[in-house]
């Protein structure tokens, strides 16, 4: 399973965009970047997955360089509610396990 | 999206005693489901991979006699902690993929144990 790195964490305003980059240096091939968010005493929700190049949803953009060894999950204006923890997921299709590293927690003040 | 259910969300129990906690994917079928554990402030660790219709795959350091799963059904997997312990008292979580690969998982709300 490839590991990951990302900043423990992450201050901003509301906003402002607010970039986080994780480092998943061995990812194979197959493998898909997943981000999800957690606020407290909840479970995980989805935010955006990719493979390459740039995702863009309601919420956020995935932004992938061609080597896939970096990504960086960029949220546009955050506001208060953004506050979380935001956690990088690298692996492959079907029923692999899910390990989670350990989040960057992103404050956003007034 | 996909929606996963756990019941309870917050139970307390007392030292000894067992809890059992349910995990239900709503909408789809889940060959797979995972179990975490999460301390304050910390990452969710992998518990145990359950498969339906047969044994849960533990990780590296966790009692499976202690963490008893049971997936019985595309839609129910049950955690069970045996003889729980103060130490014990955590947030659990579970997640699923549907059946035919999709590569989201969907979480659950999460089930805070506390144990007296």
């Amino acid at each position: 399973l490839a590991k990951t790195t990302q900043p423990i964490s992450m201050d901003s305003y509301e906003g402002q965009e607010v970039n986080i980059t994780c480092s998943h240096n061995n990812i194979a091939t197959n493998d898909y970047i997943t981000w999800y968010q957690q606020f407290p005493s909840q479970g995980p929700r989805f935010i955006i997955q990719g493979y390459k190049t740039k995702v863009t949803n309601e919420v956020a953009s995935l932004f992938i360089p061609a080597d896939r060894k970096s990504s960086t999950l960029s949220l546009p204006r955050v506001s208060l509610s953004d506050t979380a923890v935001y956690y990088c997921l690298v692996g492959d299709t079907g029923f692999q396990k899910l390990v989670f590293g350990t989040g960057t927690r992103l404050l956003v003040s007034p | 999206g996909a929606v996963v259910s756990q019941h309870p969300s917050r139970v307390i129990c007392k030292s000894g005693t067992s809890v059992k906690i349910e995990c239900r994917s709503l909408d789809f079928q889940a060959t797979t489901m995972f179990w975490y554990r999460q301390f304050p402030k910390q990452s969710l660790m992998l518990m145990a991979t359950s498969n339906e219709g047969s044994k849960a795959t533990y990780e590296q350091g966790v009692e499976k006699d202690k963490f008893l799963i049971n997936h019985a059904s595309l839609t129910l997997s049950t955690l069970t902690v045996t003889s729980a312990h103060p130490e014990d008292s955590s947030f659990y979580i579970c997640s699923a993929r549907r059946q035919g690969g999709d590569t989201e998982a969907f979480f659950g709300q999460g089930t805070r144990l506390t144990v007296v």
